[in-house]
């Protein structure tokens, strides 16, 4: 079975600080995809990104970056230099294998960031 | 056109009434998803259609009723619903890619349901 864990629940920041949120999965698959999401309060998820099992090389896109540790079964989200409308729930998932179309989430961080 | 739109983004409804959610998306994914989410829970599957037919049901009770009238349009059909019935519901969908190869989800708004 597939399980992703993400055990803050809440983080609160003030603005312009850095904020790590942790994601750590588990499967038995070889080969798997892994995701971030957004939730802000207005409700729907946004993709922010997609990381595949055969690439470890971590990637940043603007204020964003995303640390893929295979070995650790850890896909960490970071945000440089907060801004509050990066508060929202962020959501780590995993697709289940033998078929993409069911998706394991972990239970999803709440952000606030403060002014 | 990148988005999934979804209607009502509110509904208030009894429980003896029959409302329907909507949703579209014209980016030709040809697998749409129904999702329930409860306050301060993640998202869980309800149905999965796939090339407008009915692939997954994720044991969900008959007064939710799907359809999926054309590769664009998904339907969930509400009757007799209960105030645990309650919650956002998610419309989303997904593109085929090569095999083994996920472009992972794009989702709509939702629609904030309460059954009184």
């Amino acid at each position: 079975a597939q399980k992703v864990t993400q055990a803050q629940t809440e983080i609160s920041v003030v603005e312009k600080e850095d904020v790590t949120l942790d994601c750590v999965y588990e499967t038995r698959d070889t080969t798997y995809y892994l995701f971030w999401y957004k939730q802000p309060p207005s409700g729907e998820l946004v993709f922010l990104i997609r990381r595949n099992s055969f690439d470890e090389q971590n990637e940043i896109s603007g204020r964003y970056s995303w640390n893929f540790q295979k070995s650790t079964s850890s896909f960490n989200f970071t945000i440089t230099a907060s801004q509050v409308v990066d508060s929202a729930v962020y959501f780590c998932a995993l697709p289940n294998s033998g078929g993409y179309q069911k998706v394991t989430f972990g239970t999803g961080t709440k952000l606030q960031v403060i002014p | 056109d990148t988005e999934v739109t979804q209607t009502p983004k509110h509904l208030v409804m009894g429980m003896t009434n029959k409302k329907s959610l909507k949703c579209e998306q014209h980016m030709g994914h040809r697998a749409m998803y129904w999702y329930k989410q409860k306050a301060k829970k993640p998202p869980e599957l309800m149905f999965v259609y796939s090339y407008e037919k009915l692939s997954i049901n994720e044991s969900v009770p008959s007064r939710f009723s799907p359809e999926c009238p054309n590769s664009s349009l998904l339907n969930l059909h509400l009757h007799a619903l209960q105030p645990e019935d309650s919650a956002l519901y998610l419309c989303a969908s997904s593109q085929d890619g090569l095999p083994g190869v996920n472009y992972g989800y794009t989702f709509g708004s939702g629609t904030r349901l309460t059954v009184v």
